[in-house]
């Protein structure tokens, strides 16, 4: 059965932590992404990759960091430098990094205590 | 201003009527455009791409006009369970060709016996 999970489905942290939130994919897919889901608010993208062993910086990187070892897996650590951590994350795919649409894993839900 | 805006409602819809709402956006470079379905604390889910011919799914018909650089979203005999709220997703390629997509923050639907 094909898909993108990501896990924990909920996460605490205390303010000053560092958390690592897991993405895993089984499409084969050559593209993954990380977005950040706030309320009332549109995706926003944090670190993206096209392949294996490179990323590029999303539009909001800062306090975030990942890497691409494997294809299949996406890690995003959450650093204490993010000034507001508490959000919706959301792990995503595409078969290449073009204009394709693209598939989500089911979040994590952060919350900095 | 942002590059994808969504009236973000509520639409309060009766079962069984017809509701209809529209994603404008502001990059005229845009080329693939998609509505995704989200429920509530659940990751976003594609629910059809957007042809320049337009398309129809089933009781979803979707349209791009890219003249006025909108594209639009019709329901048909609303469901209850069509409550959701519903992101535009537009795409343009990047001086790296990659996929850059931009979110709206959603429009949400509520369907009412």
């Amino acid at each position: 059965d094909g898909g993108i999970t990501q896990s924990p489905k909920y996460l605490f942290r205390k303010e000053g932590q560092n958390v690592t939130l897991s993405c895993e994919q089984n499409l084969n897919h050559d593209a993954m992404y990380w977005y950040r889901q706030d309320p009332g608010q549109g995706l926003r993208l944090i670190y993206y990759s096209q392949i294996v062993n490179d990323f590029q910086k999303g539009d909001i990187a800062e306090g975030y960091s990942v890497s691409r070892e494997k294809k299949e897996s996406f890690p995003l650590t959450v650093t204490s430098a993010q000034k507001n951590p508490t959000a919706f994350y959301l792990c995503a795919s595409s078969i290449t990094g073009g204009p394709n649409e693209q598939f989500f894993g089911p979040g994590t839900r952060l919350t900095v205590l | 201003r942002k590059e994808v805006e969504q009236d973000p409602g509520p639409f309060n819809v009766p079962e069984g009527a017809t509701v209809a709402f529209n994603c404008t956006y502001s990059n005229s470079a845009s080329q693939s455009f998609f509505w995704y379905r989200q429920d509530c604390r659940k990751e976003p889910k594609l629910l059809m791409s957007v042809y320049s011919s337009g398309n129809e799914d089933g009781r979803f018909t979707a349209q791009l006009n890219r003249a006025s650089q909108y594209i639009s979203l019709l329901i048909r005999d609303s469901k209850l369970s069509d409550s959701a709220t519903y992101l535009c997703v537009v795409i343009r390629t990047t001086t790296d060709s990659w996929g850059k997509l931009q979110f709206g923050a959603g429009t949400q639907v509520v369907v009412t016996p």
